[in-house]
């Protein structure tokens, strides 16, 4: 499987932007970048995927770098119920391999 | 919209009984995962259903683990016997379809097991 490298954990101040890095310097052209979260005693839920370009919806921003060997996800704006673990994950697409290999992750703090 | 029901959220045993953790998905979901969350880990997908049948098994411990989902819907994930280093959190999760561009993951509040 793919993998991704992320920071072990990361500060913001509440109200500023939040740029969370992800290397996945042995992506292959197939699969998608996964972002999930999981907030604390939570399952983990599903935040934004894209696959070459950068992408937006409600939650966050994902920007991809060129070469795909990394990526940024962006909260706009950091409340405290953003603090989370945020999970950086590689998805194949084809039958069989589709499924979410989770690593350690970024753990956020969020400082009021 | 109702999310993926697990139960029981607790469940603390001895080692060596058995356990078993009910999972309902969300109503139209093909797909149905159960995860093991073991303390300052990520999840590690323990099986894959797509419908009632078994798509990936490969991180299963087959000696003390099963798991199935008769009819499609409602799944169980059993341990038998149990062992100390089994204490972790059992996520499920489901997915509309397997094999679509965002796969999106739901995931249930989960199981915390503690064996003693």
């Amino acid at each position: 499987d793919a993998k991704t490298t992320q920071p072990n954990s990361m500060e913001s101040n509440e109200e500023e932007p939040v740029h969370l890095p992800c290397n996945h310097s042995t992506i292959s052209g197939t699969d998608y970048i996964h972002w999930y979260r999981q907030l604390p005693s939570q399952g983990p839920e599903y935040v934004i995927h894209g696959l070459t370009s950068n992408v937006n919806n409600r939650m966050a921003s994902l920007a991809i770098a060129e070469d795909r060997k990394s990526s940024t996800l962006i909260l706009h704006r950091a409340t405290l119920r953003d603090a989370a673990v945020y999970y950086c994950i590689l998805r194949g697409r084809s039958f069989g391999n589709e499924k979410l290999t989770f690593g350690t992750g970024t753990r956020l703090t969020i400082i009021p | 919209e109702a999310g993926v029901a697990q139960s029981p959220r607790y469940k603390i045993i001895e080692k060596r009984q058995s356990v078993a953790f009910w999972c309902n998905p969300i109503s139209g979901h093909a797909t149905l995962y159960w995860y093991q969350q073991i303390l300052g880990q990520g999840p590690k997908l323990l099986i894959q259903f797509q419908n009632n049948g078994v798509v990936d098994d490969s991180q299963l411990p087959k000696d003390r683990f099963s798991a199935e989902r008769l009819k499609g819907v409602d799944s169980t994930l059993k341990i038998q016997p149990a062992k100390l280093e089994d204490s972790a959190v059992y996520l499920c999760a489901s997915s509309l379809m397997m094999s679509s561009a965002a796969g999106e993951q739901y995931f249930g509040p989960g199981t915390r097991l503690t064996v003693t």
